[in-house]
């Protein structure tokens, strides 16, 4: 079935860094990829909308600068963490969405951040 | 505006017991209602979903009905596995299935 690898699946960097994170839609071409956050006990809230070949659309509250969102392909999906703070440690998790799949959106594993 | 509500976890339990997960919403208009799961070290799977008012979504055992009166939609299965052991994920969506909106997430540990 369809598969969504994101990278890395963990990753520690040193704060005033930048981090990227990769989704990759395996076997499909993805029309639109998500970004989801989740910090500990509580919901996964989405971050941005990535439309491939256009600007990604981010969510009330979330900082485009810092977070930024590339949808070059339409197999590939990145976001980078811009100038890493202690509180940008979270949980990170992209789904991509094939255009005739309408609600069956696939998963990637997640990214645990942690910026030391 | 749209949000969902479970119960915090973790849920431990023994092979072949009843489960329970509470899920509550809040949501605009009609929305579909999801069940995702996600095992360690992979990524969110859907597990069973209902598009309207007492619609049932089952698999692989798990079942949940869409309640619009108590706007619930509670997991059940009847006997759980060593095997179900994940991190259960109650979901809506809008009209437009352009957005998702979670809940926290449970933890589901079932022990020999």
């Amino acid at each position: 079935g369809a598969v969504v690898s994101q990278h890395p699946s963990r990753v520690i960097c040193k704060s005033g860094t930048s981090v990227k994170i990769e989704c990759r839609s395996l076997d499909f071409q993805a029309t639109t990829m998500f970004w989801y956050r989740q910090f500990p006990k509580q919901s996964l809230m989405l971050m941005a909308t990535s439309n491939e070949g256009s600007k990604a659309t981010y969510e009330q509250g979330v900082e485009k600068d810092k977070f930024l969102i590339n949808h070059a392909s339409l197999t590939l999906s990145t976001l980078t963490v811009t100038s890493a703070h202690p509180e940008d440690s979270s949980f990170y998790i992209c789904s991509a969405r094939e255009a005739w799949r309408g609600t069956r959106d696939i998963f990637g594993q997640g990214t645990r951040l942690t910026v030391v | 505006g749209n949000s969902v509500t479970q119960m915090e976890g973790p849920v431990t339990l023994s092979e072949e017991a009843f489960l329970t997960i509470n899920c509550t919403y809040t949501a605009t208009g009609y929305p579909s209602l999801f069940w995702y799961v996600q095992y360690p070290g992979e990524g969110l799977q859907l597990l069973l979903k209902a598009t309207k008012a007492d619609d049932k979504g089952s698999n692989k055992g798990f079942e949940a009905t869409y309640r619009k009166e108590t706007t619930s939609f509670h997991l059940e299965k009847g006997s759980v596995q060593v095997s179900d052991s994940a991190v259960y994920f109650c979901a809506l969506s809008g009209t437009d299935f352009n957005k998702f909106y979670f809940g926290s997430g449970t933890k589901l540990n079932v022990k020999p």
